[in-house]
């Protein structure tokens, strides 16, 4: 198994508070990426990082941002998080075009 | 664009059923294609893929074919199992990038 992790696993928040949620791996992965996965809708993406310091914006990136300071970390933040951002999130990381290995998410939400 | 359709579930089977669940595909250029299984409660993980047409992919006796020609990527098993109830997700990756194009996941329900 891909060494990925997500910090924390669940979490209980309110509305117009930051969250910080933070994704490690120990695959020295170029790629990664944030999800969230809601019924209905599958799999959207967030944003994603092509290496230390870049990013871009994913399908659904509105009210959240990352960095990536170090090749093993990226964070996921929601500046003021709302209930719409209540979901399940998930890490991934690749290195190469192809396989995408995932962390065990995180259920985040937000009354 | 690139764009992944998969059949709408759930799926519901009894135990030692054959399974087919159905995904085709559009794409720019020529693309790999994934399968991914999500288990209750935990990310997806690589279930099988193909890289190039007519190859089959298989794993954990599932299998699916690189078919070109349909521009399907079908997954199949002989008999399903309780411990299969899963959701799956079809997706592909065209070379150059690195931003994978996700169906919207099938739920397969597998009874005793």
């Amino acid at each position: 198994d891909a060494g990925i992790t997500q910090s924390p696993r669940h979490k209980v928040t309110e509305t117009g508070t930051p969250v910080t949620l933070r994704c490690h791996q120990t695959e020295n992965h170029r790629y990664m990426y944030w999800y969230r996965q809601d019924p209905g809708h599958g799999l959207r993406l967030i944003h994603y990082s092509y290496g230390v310091k870049d990013t871009d914006k994913g399908e659904v990136s509105d009210g959240y941002s990352v960095s990536r300071s170090k090749t093993e970390d990226f964070l996921l933040t929601l500046e003021s998080a709302t209930s719409s951002q209540t979901s399940v999130y998930f890490c991934a990381i690749s290195g190469t075009a192809e396989t995408q290995y995932f962390g065990p998410g995180t259920r985040l939400l937000v009354l | 664009g690139n764009s992944v359709t998969q059949m709408e579930g759930p799926v519901t089977l009894s135990e030692e059923a054959f399974l087919t669940i159905n995904c085709t595909y559009t794409a720019t250029g020529y693309p790999s294609l994934f399968w991914y299984v999500q288990y209750p409660g935990e990310g997806l993980q690589l279930l099988l893929k193909a890289t190039k047409a007519d190859d089959k992919g298989s794993n954990k006796g599932f299998e699916a074919t690189y078919r070109k020609e349909t521009t399907s990527f079908h997954l199949e098993k002989g008999s399903v199992q309780v411990s299969d109830s899963a959701v799956y997700f079809c997706a592909l990756t065209v070379g150059g990038s690195y931003i994978p194009t996700f169906g919207r996941g099938t739920s397969l329900i597998v009874h005793p």
